[in-house]
């Protein structure tokens, strides 16, 4: 089973900082997902990526899969960026099954 | 809304019961997941299937859980003898698996939280 870790688990930062959450993995995989979760519950796929670095909008995501290594950026923060990110691996290694989860990194954004 | 609906939305039962939730995916959707999530931490896989038949399966599926997609659309989700350390939300996801690809991406539904008694 791939044990996947996240850091940090809470972050505050002030509207405008630069945001940075980590995550390791345990089993090497073909992609590693990043979501979003408000409260509430509601999940939202962010990114899946596989290899180098994806953007969309202010969100950054990178993947070195030789260390097992990801981290999302978020630049310009704003309030509305509070919410909780999750990073997951598939549950075997590989890409095509389910998803073992981070513990999450609880984000807040004050004005 | 990602597409993904789960039926019901919450649900409270006591000790002992069965209680059995839904999970309508995306229509084209050939994979559909099962997770448990429990306040404070992060989603924990349970099963997945691919169209009608279930691929894999967590230890964490006891043999008081069965899933089930019979007709590789919709499927259910039923937990016996409910315990109360079974409360949880209990989210589904559906992604949908082309031929040759390796890895997909998973589009979950609002969850269905349970409170046993």
């Amino acid at each position: 089973k791939n044990e996947v870790e996240q850091s940090p688990q809470n972050l505050t930062a002030q509207e405008g900082e630069f945001i940075t959450i980590n995550c390791s993995y345990s089993v090497g995989i073909s992609a590693l997902h990043w979501l979003q979760q408000h409260p509430g519950g509601g999940i939202v796929s962010l990114f899946m990526l596989s290899s180098g670095k994806k953007k969309h909008g202010r969100l950054i995501a990178t993947i070195n899969i030789q260390e097992k290594h990801s981290s999302l950026h978020i630049t310009a923060s704003h309030p509305r960026d509070s919410a909780v990110y999750i990073c997951a691996a598939p549950y075997s290694g590989g890409g095509a099954d389910g998803l073992t989860f981070g513990k999450g990194t609880h984000l807040i954004i004050q004005p | 809304d990602t597409g993904v609906s789960q039926d019901p939305r919450h649900k409270i039962t006591k000790r002992g019961q069965n209680v059995t939730f839904r999970c309508d995916p995306i229509s084209e959707h050939n994979r559909l997941y099962w997770y448990r999530q429990t306040l404070g931490q992060g989603p924990e896989f349970l099963t997945y299937f691919q169209n009608e038949a279930q691929l894999e399966k967590s230890r964490l599926l006891s043999d008081r859980f069965s899933a089930e997609r019979p007709k590789g659309s919709f499927s259910t989700l039923e937990i016996q003898r409910t315990e109360q350390g079974d409360s949880a939300m209990y989210l589904c996801a559906s992604s949908l698996r082309g031929r040759g690809s390796s890895y997909n991406e998973q589009f979950f539904g609002p969850g269905t939280r349970l409170t046993v008694l």
